[in-house]
C-alpha cells in the first residue's frame, strides 16, 4: 500500500458543487500539505498542518478549506467549485527532522475537473 | 519575483550525455534545497537534497549549491531515455522556514 493515499484519483464535477479530496498517510509524519499543480506554474501550496491543532494558509488558500481529522488524515474541501480550480492536487507529508532530512513525500495526486 | 526560478525547457540531450539543470532562488536565508523528478501525470519523487555549499553526488546525479550566488543545479551523467521527465527544484527555509517553494520545473528530453 502507498505511504500517502489520495482519494479520489480523478473527479469531474460541476460549478458550484462541494468537493472533498481526502489524504491519509501511514508514514507517521506530523506535517501534511496540500498543493495544486497547473501547467507552467509548478506546485503551489494551498494549506499545511504541523499537527492536529495546527492549520496554516499557504500561497493560494482562497476558495479552499481543510480539516486535519487525525495525525494521519488531512482533507481538502472546495465549498463551491469553480472552473479555475481545475488542476492536479497533491497531498504531501514530511517529518520534523533536521533541515536536510525534512523532505516531502507525495501522494499519487487527485485530478479535479470543474465544468 | 518568484521564489524559485527554473528554465521551463525543454532541454534536449543525447543519450549518454551530461544534462545540466539549473535553479535560482530569491530568499538568501534558504537552508535546504531539493530536486524532484516528475513523470507526466505522476507525483514528484525525490532525487536528492543538499544544504551545504559545494557538490553532493548520488550515483549518476550530482547536486551543486552556491549560496552566495543563490544557485543550485543538478547534473545527470550518462543520461538515459528513462531520465526524460520534468525536474522540479524546491527550496525550504529562510523567511518562511516551514514552507517548501517549488520552481515550475524543467522538462528534460533524452534522445536515444
Amino acid at each position: 500500500d502507498a505511504d500517502v493515499t489520495q482519494t479520489p484519483r480523478n473527479r469531474i464535477t460541476k460549478t458550484g458543487k462541494r468537493i472533498m479530496l481526502e489524504c491519509s498517510q501511514t508514514k507517521g509524519h506530523d506535517r501534511m500539505y496540500w498543493y495544486r499543480q497547473d501547467p507552467g506554474l509548478g506546485l503551489r501550496l494551498i494549506y499545511y498542518s504541523f499537527d492536529v491543532k495546527d492549520i496554516n494558509k499557504g500561497e493560494i488558500s482562497d476558495g479552499y478549506s481543510v480539516s486535519r481529522q487525525a495525525q494521519a488524515k488531512f482533507s481538502l474541501s472546495l465549498e463551491s467549485a469553480i472552473p479555475n480550480q481545475t488542476a492536479l492536487y497533491f497531498c504531501a507529508t514530511s517529518d520534523k527532522g533536521q533541515a536536510g532530512a525534512n523532505v516531502l513525500t507525495f501522494g499519487a495526486g487527485s485530478r479535479l475537473t470543474v465544468l | 519575483q518568484k521564489e524559485v526560478e527554473q528554465n521551463s525547457g525543454p532541454l534536449s540531450v543525447p543519450e549518454g550525455a551530461i544534462a545540466s539543470l539549473n535553479c535560482t532562488y530569491s530568499d538568501r536565508g534558504s537552508q535546504s534545497f531539493f530536486w524532484y523528478r516528475q513523470y507526466s501525470g505522476k507525483s514528484p519523487e525525490l532525487i536528492m537534497f543538499i544544504y551545504s555549499n559545494g557538490d553532493k553526488e548520488d550515483g549518476r546525479f550530482t547536486a551543486q549549491l552556491n549560496k552566495a550566488s543563490q544557485y543550485v543545479s543538478l547534473l545527470i551523467r550518462d543520461s538515459q531515455p528513462s531520465d526524460s521527465a520534468t525536474y522540479l527544484c524546491a527550496v525550504k527555509g529562510g523567511n518562511n522556514f516551514n514552507k517548501f517553494y517549488f520552481g515550475s520545473g524543467t522538462k528534460l528530453n533524452v534522445k536515444p
